[in-house]
């Protein structure tokens, strides 16, 4: 069964930092594209970052490129977005989802973590 | 510009059919997308991926009550024998220059 558990969330001070995990099993992980998409309690899903099989190729939204980074390590089956720069208006529960092995749609999401940033 | 619209929201009875639109913007009409739902208080769960052609694949466990279809540049969900656990908001998604996802659809089952 796949499954994907997130991690790390919790309150941060604006231009706080907060690393994210997502721990994958019941799947090949490095054989899939991951994602981070995030969604303000109440509104819809916004995508934040997609990262290769072996984390050579990175995108971000422009929302937050330049402050986040995704990245993986395959040999403990995880995926990591680390977030500096924190401001309010990133407050969001965050999901990691896998990609569809011919799509570039997602097929797989975890529960989320919540992020707050407030002072 | 890739943007996906949906209705913000709709209802149907207990045991009755509902279909849900998607739709592609200008110049985007040949785009697969993915179909997923959100129950309250979830993380979404995806239900398909639909293409131009209107052949869908569901995701594990998907009941037969879900099928989708395509015209055009519209792609539709359709949720048969509604159950009450159909209840949730409706996302779709596609990839453009960057993954892109309708703003939603709220499903209220009565």
């Amino acid at each position: 069964e796949v499954q994907l558990v997130e991690s790390g969330g919790g309150l941060v001070q604006p231009g706080g930092s907060l690393r994210l995990s997502c721990a994958a099993s019941g799947f090949t992980f490095s054989s899939y594209w991951m994602h981070w998409v995030r969604q303000v309690p109440g509104k819809g899903l916004v995508w934040v970052s997609r990262i290769n099989i072996d984390g050579s190729s990175t995108s971000y939204a422009d929302s937050v490129k330049g402050r986040f980074t995704i990245s993986r390590d395959n040999a403990k089956n995880t995926l990591y977005l680390q977030m500096n720069s924190l401001r309010a208006e990133d407050t969001a529960v965050y999901y990691c989802a896998r990609e569809s092995g011919d799509y570039v749609l997602n097929d797989y999401w975890g529960q989320g973590t919540l992020v707050t940033v407030s002072s | 510009q890739l943007v996906l619209t949906q209705s913000p929201s709709a209802s149907a009875s207990l045991g009755a059919s509902v279909k849900l639109t998607c739709t592609l913007s200008s110049g985007h009409s040949s785009y697969a997308i993915a179909w997923h739902q959100q129950q309250p208080e979830k993380g979404p769960r995806y239900l398909m991926k639909l293409n131009s052609a209107g052949s869908h694949t569901k995701g594990d466990g998907i009941p037969d009550r879900f099928s989708g279809s395509s015209s055009g540049a519209e792609r539709y969900l359709t949720i048969s024998s509604l159950q009450s656990e159909d209840e949730a908001d409706y996302y779709c998604q596609t990839w453009g220059t960057g993954m892109v996802f309708g703003g939603g659809t709220k499903l209220t089952v009565l």
